[in-house]
């Protein structure tokens, strides 16, 4: 059981804009910032969005963050067959007194 | 080019220790904290500690304190994480990661090592 909940499983079709939604508690997305990993199938975690909403170099900006309270959201325009992967949130959790994980999401491009 | 390569898989019996790697390079190894993460076969991340190679400053995850060893070799640019007694349960994909920070709570792993295998069975 992952201390950030996320849906199992989304999907779209090319060119459609899909969400992922990412829940925590004050403790940790409520005091801190959410930062989203996608990872390809059979490959290590890739640092997608970080602090809430920056995108590293390279990272397309069809990628959004977003944070809200206690939840997160992580969007994808113009959806690409590319883009059919994992993706995880993460957050620092201040209980804990280090990074917690959601489950994934695995995003299906139909 | 900043980069971390890990150590190859290992197949391993239950009982016996096992200490696997994880290479730096492209960055000032001893000013950034590695983590460890696992991630169990079809499961999501966990983390499991980090490590300040500078002073091999170490800080646990509750659920792996006392079951793992982290540690760092500033002479090499090498992070390491241990087992004593592995058991089948230890089976799982382990990856290390170089952890930024923008202070405070404002934390994330960037880049990440390929992973390493570890599979424990008898």
């Amino acid at each position: 059981q992952s201390v950030l909940t996320q849906p199992p499983s989304a999907s779209g079709t090319p060119g459609q804009r899909v969400t992922i939604s990412c829940s925590g508690s004050s403790s940790n997305i409520g005091s801190n910032t959410v930062n989203w990993y996608q990872q390809l199938p059979g490959t290590a975690p890739k640092l997608l969005i970080y602090s809430n909403n920056q995108r590293p170099s390279g990272v397309p900006d069809r990628f959004s963050g977003s944070k809200s309270g206690t939840s997160a959201s992580l969007a994808i325009s113009g959806l690409q067959s590319e883009d059919e992967a994992d993706y995880c949130c993460a957050a620092w959790d201040d209980s804990l007194s280090g990074p917690v994980f959601g489950g994934g999401t695995k995003l299906t491009v139909l | 080019e900043v980069q971390l390569v890990q150590s190859g898989a290992e197949v391993k019996k239950p009982g016996e220790s096992l200490k696997i790697s994880c290479k730096g390079s492209g960055y000032s190894f001893t000013s950034y904290w590695i983590g460890w993460v696992r991630q169990m076969p079809g499961k999501g991340l966990e983390w499991m500690g980090i490590v300040y190679p500078s002073d091999s400053d170490t800080r646990y995850s509750p659920s792996f304190r006392g079951q793992v060893t982290i540690s760092a070799d500033t002479s090499i640019s090498t992070a390491y994480l241990q087992w004593s007694s592995l058991k089948a349960s230890d089976t799982a994909m382990y990856y290390c990661a170089r952890q930024k920070s923008a202070g405070g709570g404002n934390l994330w792993f960037d880049p990440w090592g390929q992973g390493t295998l570890v599979t424990v069975s008898s």
